[in-house]
């Protein structure tokens, strides 16, 4: 069975900082890797998908990468801003999609 | 083009009753699937419709039911509640086709409070 690992549980950082978070997962058969944050109570919305053939993709401040061989991705935020306090998760899709516990960001001003 | 849709957003039962949630996804996306997120537990995958038909189940008991209508719309079906079925309820639209990339969008969540 997949499984899915987020590290470190929370983190803290000073506005401006950049960041990386993590993910792990044991089975390396995976179609995709999605990124999403998540506000308190709220759904999830997606921020970057990649595809199992690719090494990486970029929106905004964002880059996310991906090392199947490894069974790892990491999520870079470059600049950090309050805005960007929540909780990231990470999703991988096998024969259904499995998700991490998340990593709890909070950026202070 | 609108987004998951979610109805109710909140709910209170008391154990023992049923409650019927319902996701209408994206305009032509074909696959909806539904979790369940709880703080001890997290993201845990209940079951996966694709054009009516159940594709994907996780490992949740025969309480936890769902199904899909011809227009994509689904409804999920919790009966005879337990104080542990309390949680938000996710549901997540994608095209759902095979061999291509499935980016899955979410709805905001049914909240169900069981007392």
């Amino acid at each position: 069975k997949q499984e899915v690992t987020q590290i470190p549980a929370a983190l803290s950082v000073p506005e401006g900082e950049n960041l990386v978070l993590n993910c792990s997962f044991t089975d390396s058969a995976i179609y995709n890797l999605q990124w999403f944050r998540q506000d308190p109570g709220k759904g999830l919305t997606s921020l970057l998908l990649i595809q199992s053939s690719q090494r990486e993709q970029t929106s905004g401040r964002l880059n996310a990468s991906l090392d199947k061989s490894s069974g790892r991705s990491t999520l870079y935020i470059a600049a950090s801003q309050p805005g960007d306090s929540a909780t990231y998760l990470c999703a991988v899709e096998g024969n259904q999609f499995y998700f991490g516990t998340g990593t709890s960001l909070t950026v202070i001003p | 083009k609108a987004g998951v849709t979610q109805t109710p957003r909140y709910l209170i039962k008391t154990r023992g009753q049923q409650v019927t949630l319902s996701c209408s996804p994206i305009s032509g996306h074909r696959s909806v699937s539904w979790y369940q997120q709880t703080p001890g537990q997290g993201l845990q995958f209940l079951f996966e419709y694709f054009s009516e038909t159940q594709r994907n189940k996780g490992n949740f008991p025969g309480r936890f039911s769902g199904r899909q209508f011809s227009n994509s719309r689904s409804e999920m079906n919790v009966s005879t509640l337990e104080l542990g079925d309390s949680a938000l309820y996710l549901c997540a639209s994608m095209g759902g086709w095979e061999f291509t990339y499935n980016e899955q969008f979410f709805g905001p969540g049914t909240r169900l409070t069981v007392l």
